[in-house]
């Protein structure tokens, strides 16, 4: 079983500000990454698949990095907006081609 | 079109009932998934199919049997379900398994067996 931790559970932000948030996870039988932002009454959406130690992914004003030797990640968001509100999970993937999902950050952004 | 379709978007049915929920993709996709997520919890795998063929039954019960008719089609049937299964489930396609497709994810189908 995957343990998979997401740190941290919320946060709450004014617009304007930079967030960053932190998945752990197991490092071995490591195959692939994903970060998903999940808003209210939506369908999560795929942000980042990261397979590769050192990754850095960029969308606009969110980014990742990965760290598959120690078994984590970050997501950053750089000058928030309400509009980021969401819940964003973070799901590792090993080699049994199971995509399992992390706790979640519940991002809250004010005005 | 690059959706995820989920009917029907609210089920509530009883414990002697029989119902589907029903998951439809029109993207190509080869693989397909059922989670279901409870309140303030993530969303938990359930079936992964590949190629219409199921792979994955994360030793789920009975009382839930997936069906995949085709490439495009993705049913979850529901036979004498408890009230603990209440729950939000979700269904995702990705074009094949393997580590680096992003999952395209339904709005989902609120369930409440009463």
């Amino acid at each position: 079983i995957l343990n998979v931790e997401q740190s941290p559970q919320s946060l709450h932000v004014q617009e304007g500000d930079s967030t960053n948030f932190t998945c752990s996870f197991p490092s071995s039988n490591f195959y692939a990454l994903h970060w998903y932002r999940w808003e209210t009454a939506k369908s999560p959406e795929a942000l980042f698949v990261m397979t590769l130690n050192g990754d850095e992914k960029k969308k606009g004003r969110i980014s990742a990095t990965l760290n598959t030797k120690e078994g984590y990640s970050y997501l950053y968001i750089k000058g928030s907006q309400p509009e980021d509100s969401a819940t964003y999970l973070c799901a590792p993937k090993n080699n049994t081609d199971k995509l399992i999902f992390g706790t979640g950050t519940r991002l809250q952004v004010f005005p | 079109d690059t959706e995820v379709t989920q009917t029907p978007k609210h089920l509530v049915m009883g414990m002697t009932n029989k119902k589907s929920l029903k998951c439809e993709q029109h993207m190509g996709h080869r693989a397909m998934y059922w989670y279901k997520q409870k309140a303030k919890k993530p969303p938990e795998l359930m079936f992964v199919y590949s190629y219409e063929k199921l792979s994955i039954n994360e030793s789920v019960p009975s009382r839930f049997s997936p069906e995949c008719p085709n490439s495009s089609l993705l049913n979850l049937h529901l036979h004498a379900l408890q009230p603990e299964d209440s729950a939000l489930y979700l269904c995702a396609s990705s074009p094949r398994t393997g580590a680096t497709y992003g999952y395209t994810f339904g709005s989902g189908t609120r369930l409440t067996v009463v």
